[in-house]
């Protein structure tokens, strides 16, 4: 089936700077997306969503960028912190109630 | 709200055992979810469920896999043989009319 983004990158950050992580997706059907994130031996959290209606969507210190024509989807963190390391997920729905996952990409944040 | 709720979160057992993962959703969802996460390949959906009913089982690995949802407010993933390659974190979601879901704590399963 289509997939979202499959390697797992790295992203080391400096504590107080800002983080931006990449997401390609390949179904340009897909017209709903999310950003999880995920803490060692925890489930995934919901960070944002964001619909195909939308090129952008703001929240507490996390925007979400939409671009549909290079199918492309952003996370950006504002003043990244230690609290913020984790992996995160991006995820895309097509038709009906099934998300697809890709495999994420680790944040580790430098004091 | 408790969240998803998932039991056991541990559970180590022998190859050919059956095993039974539980799942209670968010009080009000209507959909529910099983996934699978290893380091090989990522987070998988196994199946998931609309109003208790099955709505598409096509990631459930192979016959040896099972899941339930008797009620609203409970489901189980039955692997019967489990195989050592059944080692995984296996999370439950759940969601209202399709929109963000809402991921247990999930279970780690070994099988030696």
């Amino acid at each position: 089936g289509e997939s979202v983004g499959l390697h797992l990158p790295t992203l080391s950050v400096q504590e107080g700077d800002n983080s931006i992580i990449n997401c390609a997706y390949s179904n340009s059907a897909s017209d709903y997306f999310i950003w999880y994130k995920q803490e060692s031996g925890k489930g995934p959290q919901f960070i944002i969503d964001i619909r195909s209606n939308m090129d952008k969507r703001q929240g507490q210190r996390v925007t979400v960028l939409l671009n549909k024509t290079v199918k492309h989807l952003s996370l950006q963190i504002a003043a990244t912190q230690p609290g913020d390391s984790a992996v995160y997920f991006c995820a895309e729905k097509a038709a009906g109630n099934k998300l697809t996952f890709g495999g994420g990409t680790r944040v580790l944040v430098k004091p | 709200d408790a969240g998803v709720i998932q039991s056991p979160r541990h559970e180590v057992t022998e190859m050919g055992q059956e095993v039974t993962l539980r799942c209670k959703p968010i009080s009000g969802h209507n959909s529910l979810f099983w996934y699978r996460q290893t380091m090989m390949r990522g987070l998988e959906l196994l199946i998931y469920f609309n109003n208790n009913v099955p709505i598409d089982d096509s990631g459930m690995p192979e016959d040896r896999f099972s899941a339930k949802m008797p009620n609203a407010s409970f489901s189980t993933l039955k692997i019967q043989p489990s195989e050592p390659r059944d080692s995984a974190v296996y999370f439950c979601a759940s969601s209202l009319f399709g929109n963000e879901q809402f991921f247990g704590p999930g279970t780690r399963l070994t099988v030696l």
